[in-house]
């Protein structure tokens, strides 16, 4: 079955600095995608990034970027230019064959003015 | 399109009480999902459905949970009888086919407390 480790729980940055959040997994499966999914304090779960395992580039969006390392089964997410609507629990996710998506226990990111 | 609509957002019962959350996913949409988020154990697949065919309920907590797709608009969890454990938020996921077409959108999930 997979996994996914979220070993940092809380994390704190300053406004306008960048962060790294980290996730790992453990699979078996050669064809996956992962997630980066927030959720604010409203508890709606937004997804902020994807990436396709089979893609080498490293997916993008706007300030959000990750760093995905397959061998290593590491998928980090980077936020640059934090800004207080930043702040959020944010989960790992995978999601392989059957569709199922696995979440992480979360990291609770915290920017603070 | 609405999003994935669930109710109620919060609902307080006492132990031993009948729970019914209800989801509508969005239109189109082939796959639901049933989540339960605690402190403790973070997100739990409970269950999903394909086509209002349930696939793997392996999740389940244990006879007191089931669910239902009667059609492809309409989901139920429902939990008899209910257990102070039980407390958590439930939240419904819907999606379209597989890969990155099969993106989960979820709800805003209802809050359950049971006494």
């Amino acid at each position: 079955a997979q996994t996914v480790t979220q070993s940092q729980p809380e994390m704190s940055v300053q406004e306008a600095e960048t962060v790294t959040l980290s996730c790992t997994y453990d699979t078996s499966e050669n064809n996956y995608y992962l997630f980066w999914y927030k959720q604010p304090p409203s508890r709606q779960m937004i997804l902020v990034i994807r990436q396709e395992a089979y893609k080498q580039q490293n997916a993008t969006e706007n300030r959000f970027s990750v760093n995905f390392q397959k061998a290593a089964k590491s998928f980090s997410l980077k936020i640059s230019d934090s800004q207080l609507g930043d702040t959020a629990m944010y989960f790992c996710a995978f999601k392989g064959y059957g569709n199922k998506l696995v979440f992480g226990a979360g990291t609770i990111l915290r920017v603070k003015s | 399109d609405a999003g994935v609509i669930q109710s109620p957002r919060h609902e307080v019962t006492e132990m031993g009480q009948e729970v019914t959350l209800r989801c509508k996913p969005i239109s189109g949409h082939d796959y639901l999902f049933w989540y339960r988020q605690t402190m403790m154990r973070g997100l739990e697949l409970l269950i999903y459905f394909n086509n209002n065919v349930p696939i793997d309920d392996s999740g389940m907590p244990e006879d007191r949970f089931s669910a239902k797709m009667p059609n492809a608009s309409f989901s139920t969890l429902k939990i008899q009888p209910s257990e102070p454990r039980d407390s958590a938020v439930y939240f419904c996921a819907s999606s379209f086919g597989q890969g990155f077409r099969g993106e989960l959108f979820f709800g805003e999930g209802s809050r359950l407390t049971v006494l």
